[in-house]
């Protein structure tokens, strides 16, 4: 267990329904990510936060809406998303935005019908 | 902006045989450079993380180097074992962002 916890670790959902996938560390870190996983292509940087503040939003489409209420918590709310969208989303956790080693939840493979 | 390559993109070997697995990077002005494990469907195990100011870090049977100056890392898995088949990533960290290759599948045979 690395202290990233992701709920839930998987999801099927339709093209108009509102999820959300929930991201929890424990580990006392400051700085929070969402990447996307898709096959064969390398890991895609969403969104960053560092002390609850967003500090990166990678040409992320609107649909995808991430909030940080605490500097353990981290979620990414999914509405109106497209088959393309299906993807493992990873979550991660660094002690502050510029330190050492970034740590991972085990992810939530998102199945977009 | 930040481009990492890891070749080869899959390495089949017998079991007892060493890995040798490679990242390159075109911006040299990294702050570390870590390796990942990740099994099928899962999310990321960290291996190693090598300092910018490190040339390899060592832990049990797996040696990382790192050549900020020609944009290389290699990853080597001393007499590999099946349980080691998994895909390998390097990320390039630079401030906040980290930047991932496409990383390496390794399968083992027994």
């Amino acid at each position: 267990e690395t202290g990233v916890t992701q709920t839930p670790r998987h999801l099927v959902m339709g093209m108009t329904n509102k999820k959300s996938l929930k991201c929890e560390q424990h580990l006392g870190h400051n700085a929070m990510y969402w990447y996307k996983q898709s096959a064969k292509k390398p890991l895609e940087l969403m969104f960053v936060y560092s002390l609850e503040e967003r500090v990166e939003n990678n040409s992320v489409p609107s649909r995808f809406s991430p909030e940080c209420p605490n500097s353990s918590h981290l979620f990414l709310h999914l509405h109106t998303l497209q088959p393309e969208d299906s993807a493992l989303y990873l979550c991660a956790s660094r002690r502050d935005r510029s330190s050492s080693e970034q740590y991972f939840g085990p992810g939530t493979r998102l199945t977009v019908t | 902006k930040q481009e990492v390559t890891q070749i080869p993109a899959a390495l089949s070997v017998p079991e007892g045989e060493n890995l040798v697995l490679n990242c390159s990077f075109t911006d040299s002005a990294i702050y570390n450079l870590q390796w990942f494990r990740q099994d099928p469907g899962k999310g990321l195990t960290s291996l190693l993380l090598i300092q910018s100011s490190q040339r390899e870090q060592t832990s049990g049977r797996l040696n990382a180097s790192l050549d900020k100056s020609s944009g290389r890392s290699t990853l080597y898995i001393a007499a590999s074992q099946p349980g080691d088949s998994a895909t390998y990533l390097c990320a390039v960290i630079s401030d906040y962002k980290l930047s991932f290759g496409a990383g390496t599948t390794v399968t083992v045979r027994a």
